[in-house]
């Protein structure tokens, strides 16, 4: 069964620094997103991307945070200032072959990142 | 808004038992509704789902859930645990206002007892 992939798996960052997150959705998948778990707590939307633009976008997702994608299979979030608060574990997700109310999100496996 | 509630933060069963992982909703438009898994260090498996049609929804491993719309909920159930369905719940919605953000629950931690 296709999947969604993530890289890296674990990502370790100094405050201020620049991340790059990675993700391959599903190929024939239209739709991306990003949504984040902060150790312990709930799962958080943080953008959707349809149609090489983003389709929407929480308060979460500020200056700080954008959205590419590049060749048509990667779909990236990067975070230009990591901040001590940006620690968690970042799930990339596809969706989409079709009717897409009816298509559920598939996730990858995520990237936790750890800022220092 | 979109909002869900799951009430437990845990929910503990003997194996081959009934288990039942609750969930609220509340929607403007008409309810999406998803349960999802997760494992320790893996991301959210889909379980089921409900858009429309019967209010008793089967999904993977067993598992169905039943909408119930006057109370606005959409429970978990299981009529016989295993020890390997212990692991974190997620319910989540989404409505057919806008675009496909789902909104996640807080989760719920189910550990089934041998």
């Amino acid at each position: 069964e296709p999947e969604v992939t993530q890289t890296p798996s674990h990502q370790v960052t100094q405050m201020g620094q620049e991340v790059i997150l990675r993700c391959v959705p599903i190929s024939n998948h239209l739709y991306f997103y990003w949504y984040r778990q902060i150790l312990g707590q709930k799962v958080e939307f943080l953008v959707s991307f349809y149609n090489n633009e983003i389709s929407e976008k929480s308060e979460i997702f500020d200056d700080q945070f954008s959205v590419e994608r590049p060749d048509g299979s990667n779909f990236t979030l990067k975070i230009r200032s990591t901040k001590l608060e940006d620690s968690a574990m970042y799930f990339c997700a596809s969706s989409g072959t079709g009717d897409l109310n009816n298509s559920p999100l598939h996730f990858g496996n995520g990237t936790r990142l750890t800022v220092t | 808004a979109q909002s869900v509630a799951q009430p437990e933060d845990q929910v503990n069963v003997a194996e081959g038992n009934p288990l039942t992982v609750k969930c609220t909703y509340s929607v403007s438009g008409n309810p999406y509704l998803f349960w999802y898994v997760q494992y320790p260090n893996r991301g959210l498996q889909f379980l089921l789902k409900y858009i429309t049609g019967d209010n008793l929804v089967k999904g993977s491993y067993g598992f169905e859930a039943e909408f119930n719309k006057s109370q606005t909920s959409f429970h978990l159930k299981k009529p016989s645990a295993l020890v390997s369905d212990s692991a974190l719940y997620f319910c989540a919605v989404r409505d057919d206002t806008g675009f496909q953000k789902l909104v996640f629950g807080t989760g719920t931690r189910l550990l089934v007892s041998p």
